[in-house]
Formats: C-alpha cells, structure tokens, sequence
C-alpha cells in the first residue's frame, strides 16, 4: 500500500524566511503533484513532477522530485502572507496511473 | 473558460435522506473522479469513470454510488447520509487515463443533520 508523509504538518513562519515541506512516500513512483487549498476551498494545482530530478519553480516556490530516494520538496523563498494556505502533495499509484494518494497536508501561517 | 463545475456549492441534508451531488465539465475529458474530503483531512478517492467505465475503490462504502450519463455529468449519490459522511466533496477531471493532471472543482460542503 503506498503510503505518502509530509511534514511538517503544521508550519509557522515569519514573512521574509524560507523554508521547506517534505514529501516521502513508500512505493516506486515517478509522479508527483503539489496542490495548494485555501480554507473551505477546492484544490489548486501547483506543480506537476514527472521524472527523477525535475524540478519546477513558480514565484516564490518551487519543486523538486528525487525518485530514488522518494522524495519531493517544496522550498518557500522569502514567505509572504499570502502563501499561507495548505499544501499537499499527492503521488500517482503505479502501475495504475493517475490514481492519486494524498499526503495528509501541511497547514502553513505566515506571520507579518 | 474551460472548467469543472459543482452544484450546489453547499448542501444540507438531515440523516438517512438520500442526497445527490453534482459535477459538470467543459473540458471534454475521459475521466471524472470523486473525493470525500472530511475536515482538516487529505482527499481520499471514491470512485471514477474512464469514459463510461465505472471503478470503484476498494474502501468505498457501498451508501456512496455514481451516475455518469454522458461525457459532461457525473453524479454521486448518497443513499442514506450519516453524520460522517459530513465532508466536502471534490469532483476532478483529467484528460485521459495514465500521466495527466487532475483538475478540481470548487467542491460541496455536505453538512448532515
């Protein structure tokens, strides 16, 4: 069963740092996703990561996918209030194809 | 603007009474999905249809079904609501099966009384 970890679960920082969410998962994959979801909001496609060593930035953020050690990160450049949101990750069950399975999500405040 | 839409965006329904959500798109794609998102949860898939090709996932309880009548509409459908079936409810798109994005409606917030 392929099991996806983010963490931290919960991130508070101050505007202007950066930092750093983690996305493990347990079984051969090499797509990935990242989304972004407001409060009481649907899913935002962020960043879509389909090889080993692909990496994706857009404004502040940016992504990168290491599929040997099943690993993504998603890397905030100098956090501004309106990122705070949560961020999932979710990676695609193969050999199935586009069945996703989510990680449980990091809750991310930006403190002015 | 090409999209997935869900109706109604908020829907209250009192225990046992059967509920029927819905999700249209205008992106002309193969396959729809539905999640149940419960709160401060990850979205978790219920079912979807590669054309009119019905998968059910393993897990899903057999209260929540589906109706894709063409290509545009799906339907999921509740039987007999419980008070944990209170979630929000998310349709997705994607353009066929394999190494394609997923795009997601705004969802329905179920409240169950």
């Amino acid at each position: 069963e392929l099991k996806v970890e983010q963490n931290p679960l919960f991130l508070s920082m101050q505007e202007g740092k950066n930092y750093t969410i983690y996305c493990n998962y347990s079984t051969t994959s090499d797509r990935l996703y990242w989304y972004r979801q407001d409060p009481g909001k649907s899913l935002e496609s962020l960043f879509v990561l389909l090889s080993n060593g692909a990496v994706k930035q857009e404004g502040r953020l940016m992504a990168s996918l290491d599929t040997k050690a099943r690993l993504s990160t998603l890397h905030i450049t100098a956090a501004v209030h309106d990122l705070s949101a949560t961020y999932f990750c979710a990676v695609d069950l193969l050999p199935y194809g586009n069945k996703l399975v989510f990680g449980a999500g990091t809750i991310l405040r930006v403190k002015s | 603007d090409a999209m997935v839409i869900q109706n109604p965006r908020y829907q209250v329904t009192q225990f046992g009474k059967p509920v029927t959500l819905s999700c249209s798109q205008t992106l002309n794609h193969n396959v729809m999905y539905w999640y149940q998102q419960k709160s401060s949860q990850a979205p978790k898939l219920l079912f979807h249809y590669y054309d009119k090709d019905f998968n059910n996932e393993a897990d899903t309880p057999d209260n929540f079904q589906s109706r894709r009548p063409n290509t545009s509409f799906c339907f999921l459908d509740i039987r007999s609501p419980g008070l944990g079936d209170a979630a929000m409810y998310l349709c997705a798109t994607s353009r066929d099966w394999g190494v394609h994005e997923q795009f997601f409606g705004p969802g329905t917030r179920l409240t169950v009384l």
